[in-house]
């Protein structure tokens, strides 16, 4: 079936670290993958989305990996800030609309 | 450009009634999600509307349902609320074909 999970429920980083967060997904057929991010009272806000035929994207401060071999996804955001404190969503795009989400991480970062 | 609109923010209702909540895309976004996320089950995928059709749908009951307008705004409808119902129930619109969804603040519902 669907499901996209995410390793560690929580993960603590100094300010000024770079963070990893990983994510396991079964469905093989997804196109996009997309990490998403959710700070408290607010919707998840989009970050970056990679393609099903690339290994690697960077953003601004972010860098997201896929191996499509073992069905795992990370995200590494570089010098983590105090901004980034938030619940980490991986998600698959399954088309016309519907994205599967993982269970999330909560990044606290430390000053 | 205005982000994506969710009308209420919050809601308190008692069981066995029923609730409307609505959305606002991004201009120009035709595609329009509704997601439930609860702290135990997380964000689960609720049904999709694109040009007035629904195209997808999740694993929830007939209680459930939605529409969307030709302006793209969309409503949701849960009818018979029951106490497992309380949620946020988050909104996210898309250009065709793109797989970037950008979400709304939510709707937090609460059912007692």
């Amino acid at each position: 079936g669907e499901s996209v999970g995410l390793h560690l429920p929580t993960l603590s980083v100094q300010e000024g670290d770079n963070s990893i967060i990983n994510c396991a997904y079964s469905n093989s057929a997804s196109d996009y993958f997309i990490w998403y991010k959710q700070e408290s009272g607010k919707g998840p806000q989009f970050i970056i989305d990679i393609r099903s035929n690339m290994d690697k994207r960077q953003g601004q401060r972010v860098t997201v990996l896929l191996n499509k071999t073992v069905k795992h996804l990370s995200l590494q955001i570089a010098a983590t800030q105090p901004g980034d404190s938030a619940v980490y969503f991986c998600a698959e795009n399954m088309g016309a609309g519907k994205s599967t989400f993982g269970d999330g991480t909560t990044l606290t970062v430390k000053p | 450009k205005a982000g994506v609109t969710q009308t209420p923010r919050y809601l308190i209702k008692t069981r066995g009634q029923q609730v409307t909540l609505s959305c606002s895309p991004i201009s120009g976004h035709r595609s329009v999600s509704w997601y439930q996320q609860t702290p135990g089950q997380g964000l689960q995928f609720l049904f999709e509307y694109f040009s007035e059709t629904q195209r997808n749908k999740g694993n929830f009951p007939g209680r459930f349902s939605g529409r969307q307008f030709s302006n793209s705004r969309s409503e949701m409808n849960v009818s018979t609320l029951e106490l497992g119902d309380s949620a946020l129930y988050l909104c996210a619109s898309s250009l065709a074909g793109q797989p970037q969804q950008y979400f709304g603040p939510g709707t937090r519902l609460t059912v007692t």
